[in-house]
Formats: C-alpha cells, sequence, structure tokens
C-alpha cells in the first residue's frame, strides 16, 4: 500500500524557518517524481515544487522561488521543503504528492504550516 | 502562472448530471493533454479521479468522465450521488515546465 506521511510543520514566526519531511512506503520511490502541493485555509490547491526520481530536474512556483528548496534522500525514501524568509501567505497544509507521468496520483493527509508573529 | 478559471460552485440532484468546466489558455491546457481533475472531501487530502483529459484510475466509478476542447477541459459527473458532494480541482502540465491548478468548484447534491 502506497502512504506518504508527512511531517515537521508547526507554528513559526514571520521571517523564520521550518523544514518539512515526507516518508514514503509502499512503492519504490527512487523511480518517482515527488511533488509539494500546498492549501491555505478555505483556499485551493497551489502547486509549490517537483522534483525528478534522481534530484537532477528541479522546478518551483514563482512565489517560492529562491526561498524554498525541495530534496529527497532516495535511500532513506523521504522527500524534504526546506522553508526559509517564511511569510504569512505560506500559511497553509503542505501535502506530499507522487507524480505518475505528470498527474498527481498519490496524496500524504498533509502537515500544517502556520506563519504568524 | 494565473491559476486555471473554474466556476466556484455547481449543483444537481440525485441521479442529474453535472459538468464543471476549467479554462487555461495555450500555455497549459491547450499545449498537451496532461489535464488531471481531484476530488476533495472537507478535511481529506485531494484523490485523483481523470488523469491525461479523460483517463480513469483503478477504482473510479464510469459516472466520472473527462474531456477537452481547445484550452477547456471539463469534469461530468453523472448519476448523481451524496458522496459526490465535494470540492474538484482541474490541473494542466505547462510549457514553462511547472504546475497549475484550477481555482476549485463546490459541487453540492441537492
Amino acid at each position: 500500500e502506497v502512504q506518504l506521511v508527512e511531517s515537521g510543520g508547526g507554528l513559526v514566526q514571520p521571517g523564520g524557518s521550518l523544514r518539512l519531511s515526507c516518508a514514503a512506503s509502499g512503492f519504490r520511490f527512487s523511480d518517482h517524481v515527488m511533488h509539494w502541493v500546498r492549501q491555505g485555509p478555505g483556499k485551493g490547491l497551489v502547486w509549490v515544487s517537483r522534483i525528478s526520481h534522481n534530484a537532477q530536474t528541479i522546478t518551483y512556483a514563482d512565489s517560492v522561488k529562491g526561498r524554498f528548496t525541495i530534496s529527497r534522500d532516495n535511500a532513506k525514501n523521504t522527500l524534504f521543503l526546506q522553508m526559509n524568509s517564511l511569510r504569512a501567505e505560506d500559511t497553509a497544509m503542505y501535502y506530499c504528492v507522487r507524480d505518475s507521468y505528470w498527474n498527481f496520483d498519490f496524496w500524504g493527509q498533509g502537515t500544517m504550516v502556520t506563519v504568524s508573529s | 502562472q494565473s491559476a486555471l478559471t473554474q466556476p466556484p460552485s455547481a449543483s444537481g440532484s440525485p441521479g442529474q448530471s453535472v459538468t464543471i468546466s476549467c479554462t487555461g489558455t495555450t500555455n497549459d491546457i491547450g499545449s498537451d493533454d496532461h489535464v488531471s481533475w481531484y476530488q476533495q472531501h472537507p478535511g481529506k487530502a485531494p484523490k485523483l479521479i481523470i488523469f491525461e483529459v479523460n483517463v480513469r484510475p483503478s477504482g473510479v466509478p464510469d459516472r466520472f468522465s473527462g474531456s477537452k476542447s481547445g484550452n477547456t477541459a471539463s469534469l461530468t459527473v453523472s448519476g448523481l450521488q451524496a458522496d459526490d458532494e465535494a470540492d474538484y480541482y482541474c490541473n494542466s502540465y505547462t510549457n514553462n515546465n511547472n504546475w497549475v491548478f484550477g481555482g476549485g468548484t463546490k459541487l453540492t447534491v441537492l
């Protein structure tokens, strides 16, 4: 059974940093592109970032470029999102998502990030 | 990258059909067939229900169907059931090598 379990969310002050993790199981993690997608409270889904299976190709949404860094450890089946210079508008549920041919076929349950003073 | 345009709400009675539109540009929906749809119930993670415009993943009822014409994709839910009440999001891969979602449509089963 495919499982994606996010962790690392919490309350952080504006300008602060957080590192999210996503533990994957039930599939060959190293074969798949992975994404982070976020959803603000009461708002829609927003794509954040993508990392290829071997970490050679990485892309970001303009809203997080230069502040967020996606990475992965295929030996530990884990996806990461380092978030720096956090802003109030980054407040959201962050989902770890598996890619299957440019589609998001499995989603974790999410980890909540709140940026507030 | 601007969000794809979806109607904020849609509704139908049990047994009826409803269609939700998703309008983009030649840079996203109009550029290839990497269009997908997601269903999200309150408090739950989204679930893939349509990919590559009109393909249903295993386990998704054939009451759900997708189509595309030019820069607009559509999701049709036939034979509406109470459990279909949820938020629905379209998504497209873009020719800028990123992804864009629609703003979401809240489907109400009357």
